[in-house]
């Protein structure tokens, strides 16, 4: 089983700050193969980034997505309010499709 | 338009069984692998099981191997879980979603339901 951890576990920033998120994986995961989502509460995931660095279809370029082999970013280059939310990334490399524990960025 | 709506979430005691639904429309899921999720309250997102687009390849996370099933039921487009064997630790808001692929490159998934709630309480 492939293991993802994100980090950190919580993001303290305000709007208009940089926000920058990891994924690590146990073992090497293609970049075709990690996709990262964002769940607002109350709401459920929202696709954002396939192949490591494909942003989904309307999905702001604000939004990027970069790395390979066992390390992956995500990255939120002027924070918006709406951007406060959940942020988890997963591998479909092989079964069991884990995803990483989440990334909550909240509001400083 | 693309739509996933999941019911048949419930209380249950421990021990005892559910079936969720999960219908789709707009789509056909014979052309799609679909996949079921869950979370936890206030946990984070975990993988459930997958039924390839042919329906020929099944898969589960080792906690709910050979306690859950998957199938799906082309004619009424419609994707289930049966749920046996209930534990209080698989109380959750379970989600369907479409998986996509394009060109062997994993675009995720991009239509998700709304979610049903579970609650497995003696």
């Amino acid at each position: 089983e492939i293991v993802l951890t994100q980090s950190p576990g919580t993001l303290s920033l305000s709007p208009g700050e940089r926000a920058t998120l990891s994924c690590r994986a146990s073992q090497s995961v293609s970049t075709s193969h990690l996709v990262w989502y964002q769940q607002r509460p109350g709401q459920a995931p929202r696709l954002l980034i396939s192949g490591a660095s494909s942003r989904a279809t309307g999905i702001p370029d604000r939004f990027s997505g970069s790395g390979s082999g066992t390390d992956f970013t995500l990255t939120i280059t002027r924070l918006e309010p709406e951007d406060f939310a959940v942020y988890y990334c997963q591998q479909y490399v092989s079964s069991p499709y884990t995803f990483g524990q989440g990334t909550k960025v909240e509001i400083k | 338009q693309v739509q996933l709506l999941e019911s048949g979430g419930g209380v249950v005691q421990p021990g005892r069984s559910l079936r969720l639904s999960c219908a789709a429309s707009a789509f056909s899921l014979s052309r799609h692998g679909m996949h079921w999720v869950r979370q936890a309250p206030g946990k984070g997102l975990e993988w459930v099981a997958v039924v390839s687009n042919d329906g020929s390849i099944k898969n589960y996370a080792d906690s709910v191997k050979g306690r859950f099933t998957i199938s799906r039921d082309t004619t009424r487009n419609t994707l289930f879980l049966q749920l046996d064997s209930l534990r209080p630790e698989d109380t959750a808001v379970y989600y369907c979603a479409r998986f996509v692929a394009e060109a062997g490159i994993s675009i995720g998934f991009d239509y998700w339901g709304q979610g049903t709630p579970v609650t497995v309480s003696s």
